[in-house]
């Protein structure tokens, strides 16, 4: 079965700041990868999604991440942080099933300082 | 275009009373989704359900019941609530064009439950 972790429950930085929000899966190469966000009392939302070709991918407010293979990872970053990035990240992977369902990362919240 | 609802937004229960969270979707997706989040434990997938009147177990089924009786309304029940089924549900949907759930789900504002 496929697993996905994030280091880190939660990351602070200041304004202006590198942002870099980690992500590792299983040694099983999904074929999608995920990081959706999710901003106070909303639900998740969308940030980038990995498919095939190009590792790197980019995606909402000016964050991305880069698919590794051999590290079996997918960091998130982006750099300089705004306030209003000040959310909770996660990472998601198929489940490895027949049907392809998403297992999420515990999630970590980012907290922006000014 | 209203996305997915979900309602009620909260709802305070006591121990042994059922109730029923209703999630609607205008989107004409095929895959519907019930997630429960505990904090430090992410989502994790309650039911799904890949059209209407099909409905699927996912990863902590127990104490849930759904129905998919049209394809725009996914409902999830609870038939005797308890303490730990205290938390915050949401629903989502997806295309389902991939023929597998890696399309971009889209997510409902969430209910708050609490179970005393």
């Amino acid at each position: 079965a496929q697993s996905v972790t994030q280091l880190g429950s939660h990351v602070s930085v200041s304004e202006g700041a590198l942002v870099l929000l980690r992500c590792n899966y299983s040694s099983s190469v999904p074929p999608y990868l995920f990081w959706y966000v999710q901003y106070p009392n909303q639900g998740l939302q969308l940030l980038l999604k990995y498919t095939t070709g190009a590792t790197l991918v980019k995606g909402i407010n000016g964050f991305e991440a880069e698919f590794k293979k051999s590290e079996t990872s997918f960091h998130l970053t982006k750099p300089s942080a705004h306030m209003s990035d000040a959310a909770e990240y996660f990472c998601a992977v198929p489940d490895g099933g027949s049907q392809g369902n998403l297992i999420f990362g515990k999630g970590t919240k980012l907290s922006v300082k000014p | 275009n209203a996305g997915v609802t979900q309602t009620p937004k909260f709802r305070v229960l006591k121990t042994g009373q059922s109730m029923t969270l209703l999630c609607a979707q205008d989107m004409n997706h095929e895959y519907m989704y019930w997630y429960r989040q505990d904090p430090g434990m992410g989502l994790r997938l309650i039911h799904y359900s890949v059209g209407e009147g099909t409905t699927a177990k996912g990863e902590v089924p127990d104490g849930y019941n759904v129905s998919r009786l049209k394809k725009q309304n996914f409902l999830l029940g609870l038939e005797s609530a308890a303490p730990s089924q205290t938390s915050v549900y949401f629903c989502a949907s997806s295309y389902g064009a991939s023929g597998r759930g890696w399309d971009e789900q889209y997510f409902g504002p969430g209910t708050r439950l609490t179970v005393t």
